[in-house]
């Protein structure tokens, strides 16, 4: 069956550096997310993007975090300069369709800033 | 690895009737979490409940309860009095320090 595959399934990172999480959605699937879940809490919607646009935000993807489809399988979240804050499980989904679609999730990368 | 299993792709309930959804994970782990999150259209994920494996009470919020039973590794959620409110992708996750989510069920009000 396919699969969502993220990698790496973990990066160290130092403050202030730039990481890119990568993406491989499943090949025929047409909107992709990113979802964050900081140790011990709860997921966090981050962003949705499609037809190479971000669709929705949440209040978390602010200025420091950018996503992008660089070529036709990759969907990569960047996150610039980044925190302490930032150390996360972060997610990436892709979907056929919106709405009501069935999501598919990856094993998530596992972000830890220094 | 662990995986965790939906075996409901749809589920139906009448408004302010009962309806339970299934979830079955499968670990080494004596120690982790479960969740369910409702997931309305726009892909938000909504906490609805966590359960922690160590605890032998079952957790409940509101409407809201789970049945866990450790020993069968099977985590289901029911909803009393349901809502049209509560219409959504529901995704059952277990988490232990690596956090799996299942394929979602997808739940239907009728009014």
């Amino acid at each position: 069956e396919p699969e969502v595959t993220q990698t790496p399934s973990h990066q160290v990172t130092q403050m202030g550096q730039e990481v890119i999480l990568r993406c491989v959605p499943i090949s025929n699937h047409l909107y992709f997310y990113w979802y964050r879940q900081i140790l011990g809490q709860k997921v966090e919607f981050l962003v949705s993007f499609y037809n190479n646009e971000i669709s929705e935000k949440s209040e978390i993807f602010d200025d420091q975090f950018s996503v992008e489809r660089p070529d036709g399988s990759n969907f990569t979240l960047k996150i610039r300069s980044t925190k302490l804050e930032d150390s996360a499980m972060y997610f990436c989904a892709s979907s056929e369709g919106d709405r009501n679609s069935p999501l598919h999730f990856g094993n998530g990368t596992r972000l830890t800033v220094t | 690895a662990q995986t965790v299993t939906q075996s409901q792709p749809e589920m139906s309930v009448q408004e302010a009737e009962t309806v339970t959804l299934s979830c079955t994970y499968d670990t080494s782990e004596s120690d982790y979490y479960l969740f369910w999150y409702k997931q309305p259209p726009s892909r938000q994920m909504i906490l609805v409940i966590r359960q922690e494996a160590y605890k032998q009470q079952n957790a409940t919020e509101n409407r809201f309860s789970v049945n866990f039973q450790k020993a069968a590794k099977s985590f289901s959620l029911k909803i009393s009095d349901s809502q049209l409110g509560d219409a959504a992708m529901y995704f059952c996750a277990y988490d232990n320090n690596d956090m799996r989510f299942g394929a979602g069920t997808r739940l239907t009000v009728k009014p």
